[in-house]
């Protein structure tokens, strides 16, 4: 089945510190990853996609096929950053998108 | 543009009432979806339209959910009878074909809160 998990449903940092949010993914195809974000009180928007190989805001993430996942990265959290992030997983030829339960970050002073 | 519009921004009902909510993508995009956000579930897929036609409904949790798209600037999303336990946010987006980017854009959503 094709899935999209991420582990953790709350992640809280301090401002600075590394951060990871993880995302594992069930398929057996050839997969498209994107990360979204939604900031308190603002739409969905795409952060990045994994084909675009860019860092948005300082985030990046990798494909990593042999272990299944895509986890994004970044070095330095900004309290800025404080959202709720989605991993999302395209399968096929088509336009539809399966989601992971979402992670919020908090980012504390 | 205004980008994925959605009405009304909050909705509360009581148990047994009708509920529709409305969607308009952005214009020239065609593919239409249906999400529903909770904090158990997360953001589930209810379904997507490709060119007004429904492709895939599987998501749509029984029967008292229906999705209509009469043309390519409108869509509802109808819950007849509602209960409590469809009380969440709810999603539409919209994105272009499936050449190129592959970006979909969402709406500000509509807060439902069935008593």
């Amino acid at each position: 089945a094709q899935r999209v998990t991420q582990p953790e449903k709350l992640l809280s940092v301090f401002k600075g510190a590394p951060v990871e949010l993880k995302c594992n993914y069930s398929y057996s195809g050839s997969p498209e990853l994107f990360w979204y974000v939604q900031y308190s009180r603002q739409r969905l928007q795409l952060l990045l996609r994994h084909i675009s190989r860019e860092s948005i805001k300082g985030f990046t993430a990798d494909l990593n096929k042999g272990e299944t996942s895509f986890h994004l990265k970044k070095p330095f959290a900004q309290e800025e950053d404080s959202a709720m992030y989605y991993c999302a997983l395209r399968t096929g030829n088509t336009g539809k998108l399966i989601f992971g339960q979402g992670t919020t970050l908090q980012v504390k002073p | 543009d205004a980008g994925v519009i959605q009405s009304p921004r909050h909705e509360v009902t009581e148990m047994g009432q009708e509920v529709t909510l409305r969607c308009k993508p952005i214009s020239g995009h065609d593919y239409l979806f249906w999400y529903r956000q909770t904090m158990m579930r997360g953001l589930e897929l209810l379904i997507y339209f490709n060119n007004n036609v429904p492709i895939d409904d599987s998501g749509m949790p029984e029967d008292r959910f229906s999705a209509k798209m009469p043309n390519a600037s409108f869509s509802t999303l109808k819950i007849q009878p509602s209960e409590p336990r469809d009380s969440a946010v709810y999603f539409c987006a919209s994105r272009p074909g499936l050449a190129g980017k592959s970006e979909q854009f969402f709406g500000p959503g509509t807060r439902l809160t069935v008593l």
